[in-house]
């Protein structure tokens, strides 16, 4: 398995309050992704990168932001949380060994009160 | 209409029986992602194929191209499939994924 990590695992927050959570991937990955998923919804793509410094928005981007300024580690930050954001968030980054196969983190529970 | 449709969207079987997933999408795509989520648990890539057939273990995982539909198929099923199952496509030899909603499957003892 590749190793993708994501911290926190959990979080608890109030609305207007920054959230930051990490994604982190051992494996020099170029492509990795963060999503969104919500009951009655796919997983839904939010930012994605296709290098150091290279981002770009996905489908539900609005209220996020990403840094990516190290291979390894994958960014997403919600500058003022709303009750909207809560929702369980995955990383995932795509293999080099099988082009196109897809890693997933364990993913983030976000809860914002 | 979402892009990718599955069906159904939940399924019980007993332990021992042959399920089917179904997949359906309406757009070109370079390859499709079959993925598994246990409850609470992260997601792990089962398949991606862009044509004909593959197997692993009692997974089998099929996709027509011309039709535009994919199935994955578990022979001998057994609880701890037990899961959601979620069919993705890709358009692009790197390109953004679009998921469909996920099958839940329950497999009682």
């Amino acid at each position: 398995d590749a190793g993708i990590t994501q911290s926190p695992r959990h979080k608890v927050t109030e609305t207007g309050t920054p959230v930051t959570l990490r994604c982190h991937q051992t494996e020099n990955h170029r492509y990795m992704y963060w999503y969104r998923q919500d009951p009655g919804h796919g997983l839904r793509l939010i930012h994605y990168s296709y290098g150091v410094k290279d981002t770009d928005k996905g489908e539900v981007s609005d209220g996020y932001s990403v840094s990516r300024s190290k291979t390894e580690d994958f960014l997403l930050t919600l500058e003022s949380a709303t009750s909207s954001q809560t929702s369980v968030y995955f990383c995932a980054s795509v293999g080099t060994s099988k082009p196109g196969e897809l890693f997933f983190g364990e993913g983030s529970r976000l809860t914002v009160l | 209409k979402n892009e990718v449709e599955q069906s159904p969207q939940n399924l019980t079987a007993q332990e021992g029986e042959f399920i089917t997933i179904n997949c359906s999408y309406s757009v070109g795509i370079s390859a499709l992602h079959w993925l598994q989520q246990h409850p609470g648990g992260g997601i792990v890539s089962l398949f991606m194929l862009s044509s004909g057939k593959k197997k692993h273990g009692r997974l089998i995982a099929t996709i027509n191209i011309q039709e535009k539909h994919s199935s994955l198929h578990i022979t001998a099923s057994h609880p701890r499939d037990s899961a959601v199952y979620i069919c993705a496509v890709g358009r692009g030899s790197q390109g953004n994924l679009i998921f469909g909603k996920g099958t839940k499957l329950s497999v009682k003892p």
